[in-house]
């Protein structure tokens, strides 16, 4: 079955304690991008990656570093988190972008700073 | 960089009515989708129309485009309560750039 697995689904946390939301795709997918969404802004992008060892930055990519050391797994880790990073996280990926392709999500990650 | 702009943000009707929500974009597109959130979950594809075409249909859905108005329709039929969710249109601009996500209409149909 087709899936993107984000980890973990809920996390409650402290400021400043690193923590990583990992994400793995079985699609083969070259493109992979993590967003964040909060109650009257949306979805809105952090950081994208093309394929491995590709990573750019999205709209919102202060306080968060990716990486994409294999085709199938795109991290997202927040060295030192503060409450503003309290969101709804979901990491996604499709085969590519600019033509029409279908992007599949994550169920989403769920992450409290206090 | 928002692109899409969905209109309304929220919409209330009664099983069995027609939900119309509407998309409205700044920049020229090569496709635009149409995606489904049920709370707290992530997105759905429901359904794509490329710059080309004017309307497609899909099951209970029909979705239009109007590149001269820059505004997309998504059109539900014959609602049900399990269409109760956020509704995002995406659009997808020239070259290789990331699908952008408007805000999202919330649509309750109620029983």
């Amino acid at each position: 079955e087709a899936q993107v697995t984000q980890n973990p689904r809920y996390l409650i946390t402290v400021t400043g304690k690193k923590l990583t939301v990992t994400c793995s795709q079985n699609m083969n997918h070259e493109y992979m991008s993590w967003y964040r969404q909060d109650p009257g802004l949306g979805l809105r992008q952090i950081y994208y990656s093309m394929n491995v060892e590709v990573t750019d930055k999205g709209d919102v990519p202060e306080g968060y570093k990716v990486s994409r050391k294999e085709k199938r797994n795109f991290p997202l880790i927040l060295e030192s988190p503060s409450p503003n990073q309290t969101s709804l996280y979901f990491c996604a990926s499709s085969f590519g972008l600019g033509i029409g392709n279908t992007i599949y999500f994550g169920e989403g990650s769920w992450l409290t700073v206090v | 960089s928002q692109q899409g702009e969905e209109d309304p943000q929220a919409l209330s009707i009664q099983e069995g009515e027609n939900a119309t929500m509407n998309c409205s974009y700044k920049t020229s597109i090569n496709n635009l989708q149409w995606y489904r959130q049920n709370s707290g979950r992530g997105l759905v594809h429901l359904i794509l129309i490329r710059s080309n075409e004017r309307e497609k249909h899909s099951g209970r859905l029909r979705v239009t485009l109007d590149t001269s108005k820059k505004s997309s329709s998504l059109l539900i039929t014959a609602s049900r309560a399990a269409d109760t969710a956020s509704y995002f249109c995406a659009t997808d601009a020239a070259g290789n750039t990331p699908l952008v996500f408007g805000k999202g209409t919330r649509l309750s149909v109620i029983a």
